[in-house]
């Protein structure tokens, strides 16, 4: 099946700092990947759609000056949130299709944020 | 505004036991719907339904839908403990992105 590989998987950052998370599709081509965030025990909360060449979509409530999402290619999204502070601590999943989806969506392994 | 529902939230059962989980929807142009497993880490795909009355099966598990009740169910049965995680259900609706229910959380006892 199609691989979507997320990376870090864990980042422990100072509060102010920025950090960038990758998302590749490794063996196909994504013209679009969406990244979710996720609290313990709550379910995956859409924070934007990431379309490779033009400016992503965001989800209402989501700062975009804040979580900056880059799709440069077809294979390579990156999420970065910029000056992090202790309540951006979450769980970030990317996803991504194949065949335009969503359909079948297929996610990275997560990165785990922390700020201190 | 699409929307997705779970029931339960949470199951606690012992090995062996069946179980069968919920999902109803509310959207305005369904094209799909499908079921993930999480455990500690991103969603695992297990199903994706477009047609309603058609059971999908995988092993132990299996998968109907309901367009007209506009909901769906999965069972497992045999549980073991390795079924213990997170069930998700979403459904591709009408922006075309998917809209996740709050999951059930299922722990099987050994």
């Amino acid at each position: 099946g199609a691989v979507v590989s997320q990376h870090p998987s864990r980042v422990i950052c100072k509060s102010g700092t920025s950090v960038k998370i990758e998302c590749r599709s490794l063996d196909f081509q994504a013209t679009t990947m969406f990244w979710y965030r996720q609290f313990p025990k709550q379910s995956l909360m859409l924070m934007a759609t990431s379309n490779e060449g033009s400016k992503a979509t965001y989800e209402q409530g989501v700062e975009k000056d804040k979580f900056l999402i880059n799709h440069a290619s077809l294979t390579l999204s990156t999420l970065t949130v910029t000056s992090a502070h202790p309540e951006d601590s979450s769980f970030y999943i990317c996803s991504a299709t194949p065949w335009g989806g969503p359909g079948e969506l297929f996610f990275g392994e997560g990165s785990r944020l922390t700020v201190l | 505004e699409d929307k997705v529902v779970q029931s339960p939230l949470s199951l606690v059962v012992h090995e062996g036991d069946t179980v069968t989980l919920n999902c109803s929807y509310e959207v305005t142009n369904f094209r799909s719907l499908l079921w993930y497993k999480q455990e500690k880490k991103a969603p695992t795909f297990l199903f994706m339904l477009t047609s309603s009355g058609i059971e999908k099966k995988s092993g132990r598990l299996s998968s109907i839908l309901d367009k007209k009740e506009l909901f769906s169910i999965l069972n497992i049965t045999a549980t073991q403990t390795g079924d213990s995680a997170i069930y998700l259900c979403a459904v591709d609706g009408s922006a075309r992105q998917l809209t996740f229910g709050s999951g059930t959380q299922l722990t099987v006892l050994p």
